[in-house]
C-alpha cells in the first residue's frame, strides 16, 4: 500500500522558474525522504529530513515538514531540463525491529527549456 | 567504488516460471531492501534484510523469497511467475538498518521483469 500521495501527479514548468511539490501522508513517522527517478532507471536519493526538522535545505532543494498537518514539500528553485524526472516521498517508520520505507506514487515533472 | 550492481537488467519469462532477480550492494552495506515498481506507481515494499536475516515482509504471497549471503548480496526468487508479476525489481542498499542521520537509500538500476 502507498502511505504517501504526492501532489501534483504531473507538473509542466518553464525552465528556471521553481516547482513544488507536496506528499500527504497517514500514520506517524520517523523521518521522510524525496528520491528522484529519471525514466524508470533506479532511484537517487535527495534529501531526508528527520521528524523533529521543519526544513531542511541541499543546493536548489528546499523540504519542509509539517508533522501536525502529515506533509510535506519540495521546492526545486531555478529549475533546468536536466530537473526532468519524477518524485518521490518516502516515509519511514521503525516497526518491529526495522524501519518501514514506503513510497508515494509520485510526482513526474516536465521541466520546458 | 562500485554502486549497488542488479543483474539481469532485462528479463522476459513465460508464466509459470521461476525467476531469480541478484543484487550486490555497496560494499560495506549490510542491509539490503527490494521494492516492486509497477509502471505508473512508486516503488512497494517486498523485503529487507539486514545481517543476513530477514528484518521485514512487505504485501506479497509466499510466491516471493529473498536471502542474503555471508558477503551482503541478495537475492530475490519469484516463484509461478503471474502477468502481474510485470515490473521494475529494484535493490536499495544501506549501511544501517535503519535510515537515520540524513542518509537514505542508494538504489541500483533494477531489473525490468516481463512476464508473457
Amino acid at each position: 500500500s502507498q502511505q504517501g500521495e504526492e501532489d501534483p501527479q504531473a507538473l509542466s514548468i518553464q525552465e528556471g522558474e521553481n516547482a513544488t511539490m507536496n506528499c500527504s501522508y497517514k500514520t506517524s513517522i520517523n523521518n521522510l525522504q524525496w528520491y528522484r527517478q529519471n525514466s524508470g532507471r533506479g532511484l537517487v536519493h535527495l534529501i531526508l529530513i528527520r521528524s523533529n526538522e521543519r526544513e531542511k535545505h541541499s543546493g536548489r532543494l528546499r523540504v519542509t515538514l509539517d508533522t501536525s498537518k502529515k506533509s510535506s514539500s519540495l521546492l526545486i528553485t531555478a529549475s533546468r531540463a536536466a530537473d526532468t524526472a519524477s518524485y518521490f516521498c518516502a516515509t519511514a517508520l521503525n516497526s518491529g525491529g526495522y524501519q518501514k520505507v514506503t513510497f508515494g506514487i509520485g510526482t513526474k515533472l516536465q521541466v520546458i527549456p | 567504488d562500485a554502486g549497488v550492481t542488479q543483474s539481469p537488467t532485462h528479463l522476459i519469462k513465460t508464466r509459470g516460471q521461476h525467476v531469480t532477480l541478484r543484487c550486490s550492494p555497496i560494499s560495506g552495506h549490510k542491509s539490503v531492501s527490494w521494492y516492486q515498481q509497477v509502471l505508473g506507481q512508486g516503488p512497494q515494499f517486498i523485503f529487507q534484510y539486514y545481517e543476513k536475516e530477514e528484518r521485514g515482509r512487505g504485501n506479497f504471497p509466499d510466491r516471493f523469497s529473498a536471502r542474503q549471503f555471508p558477503n551482503y548480496s541478495s537475492e530475490l526468487n519469484v516463484n509461478a511467475l503471474l502477468l502481474g508479476d510485470s515490473a521494475l525489481y529494484l535493490c536499495a542498499s544501506s549501511s544501517t538498518r535503519v535510515l537515520s542521520g540524513g542518509y537514505g537509500y542508494t538504489f541500483g538500476s533494477g531489473t525490468r521483469l516481463t512476464v508473457v
